[in-house]
């Protein structure tokens, strides 16, 4: 089975700053791992994704990911956060072996100060 | 590319009625997805639709609930005899997988919340 943790469950940045997010996973082979980011009362965007090949993925709005095996994780980072950025974040992995369903961490909820 | 669309967007009902939710994939679409998502979660896995055919459905879809892709393209999710625990917001999402088993990302709509009185 597979599971995702999200430690943090609220960050607040000032404007301009960088951002990390952290995402740890847990599933026995190499997994598809996504970032999605969901405003209140609204679905969910998909911001980046691995599959396979470059461990560096870089995605939307200038957010980029790092898969790291060894550490079982693939946190998002963006080097200058803007305000619009304020939102929820979602990591989730999928297996093909379980018919792609997503399985999402608990979501870490982003507060930019200006 | 239209975008998932979710019908509706809201609905509040007493405890104990039924409720329809529709989703649109989109249109070149085979796989379609439900979550439901509750304040403070993330979203959780209900069931999912290859075509027509209904592969998987969680053990959080009990009885009461029963979802739909009758021609491959839309979907309904009904819920009989709601309870507050069904309080939630219910995603729909859509993705396109090849012969191969490949995985593209999922899509997903707006959703429709659902609130119990």
């Amino acid at each position: 089975a597979q599971s995702v943790t999200q430690p943090d469950i609220h960050i607040t940045v000032s404007e301009g700053a960088s951002l990390e997010l952290r995402c740890n996973y847990s599933y026995g082979a190499t997994p598809y791992l996504f970032w999605y980011v969901q405003s209140p009362g609204q679905g969910l965007q998909l911001l980046l994704k691995y599959f396979s090949g470059d461990t560096l993925v870089q995605g939307i709005k200038g957010f980029e990911a790092e898969f790291k095996r060894s550490q079982s994780s693939f946190n998002l980072r963006k080097p200058s956060v803007h305000w619009s950025d304020a939102a929820e974040y979602f990591c989730a992995v999928a297996a093909m072996e379980y018919g792609n369903k997503l399985v999402f961490g608990a979501g870490t909820i982003l507060r930019v100060k200006s | 590319d239209t975008g998932v669309s979710q019908d509706p967007r809201h609905k509040i009902t007493k405890r104990g009625q039924n409720v329809t939710f529709r989703c649109d994939p989109i249109s070149e679409h085979n796989r379609l997805y439900w979550y439901r998502q509750t304040l403070g979660q993330g979203p959780e896995f209900l069931t999912y639709f290859q075509n027509e055919a209904q592969l998987e459905k969680s053990r959080l879809l009990s009885d009461r609930f029963s979802a739909e892709r009758p021609k491959g393209s839309f979907s309904t999710l009904e819920i009989q005899r709601t309870e507050q625990g069904d309080s939630a917001m219910y995603l729909c999402a859509s993705s396109l997988v090849t012969g191969t088993g490949s995985n593209q990302p999922q899509h997903f709509g707006d959703g429709t919340r659902l609130s119990i009185l």
